[in-house]
């Protein structure tokens, strides 16, 4: 069975502070893609990145980093000095063993000015 | 670019009425889609798969009768609600696989859906 976690239901920092988001991952699978995604009040899920199981490698996008790990099945998403337009959902997701996209319960970020 | 697009992005109705949604991939060909169904404050869940030139995949516990899936070409997909009540009120997502087994996937911009 697949499955995400994201124990963390509500986070509230205030501006420029750090904030890590969690992401824990169940898959039997050897080959899986794990995403996150931003969805503002408006909706629309905004696409962060996409990771692939054989591409362990962090990364660094602006003030956006993600750490895969796969001995602990996790996929940490941290927001460097935030601002009040990071405020938003984040889902963590991931597709394994076909192509439907499971995803996490959500992260709700509220970053007060 | 790849882009999947959604119609329309909001609708009303009255309790009773059926309510299609649209799901479009543009420039790209899309064997494959899925639908989402997110009530507010939760997570997308799982709807159905639809397949091209074949029957809908739903998942446990959808209504097939319900939520009627169409796809009638490699472009389009179409959910329609059928006998919407206030309790189908959600916002409803699709979503396309851009290559195969790339993990490579577009989401519409969703439908919020109000049954009154």
């Amino acid at each position: 069975a697949q499955k995400v976690t994201q124990a963390q239901t509500e986070i509230s920092v205030v501006e420029k502070e750090d904030v890590t988001l969690d992401c824990v991952y169940e898959t039997r699978d050897t080959t899986y893609y794990l995403f996150w995604y931003k969805q503002p009040p408006s909706g629309e899920l905004v696409f962060l990145i996409r990771r692939n199981s054989f591409d362990e490698q962090n990364e660094i996008s602006g003030r956006y980093s993600w750490n895969f790990q796969k001995s602990t099945s996790s996929f940490n998403f941290t927001i460097t000095a935030s601002q009040v337009v990071d405020s938003a959902v984040y889902f963590c997701a991931l597709i394994a063993g076909g192509f439907k996209t499971i995803f996490g319960a959500g992260t709700r970020l509220f970053v007060k000015a | 670019g790849a882009v999947v697009s959604q119609h329309p992005s909001w609708v009303i109705c009255k309790s009773g009425t059926s309510v299609k949604i649209e799901c479009r991939s543009l420039d790209f060909q899309a064997t494959t889609m899925f639908w989402y169904r997110q009530f507010p404050k939760q997570s997308l869940m799982l709807m159905a798969t639809s397949n091209e030139g074949s029957k809908a995949t739903y998942e446990q516990g959808v209504e097939k009768d319900k939520f009627l899936i169409n796809h009638a070409s490699l472009t389009l997909s179409t959910l329609t609600v059928t006998s919407a009540h206030p309790e189908d009120s959600s916002f409803y997502i699709c979503s396309a696989p851009f290559l195969l087994n790339t993990g490579e996937l577009f989401f519409g911009e969703g439908s919020r859906l109000t049954v009154l």
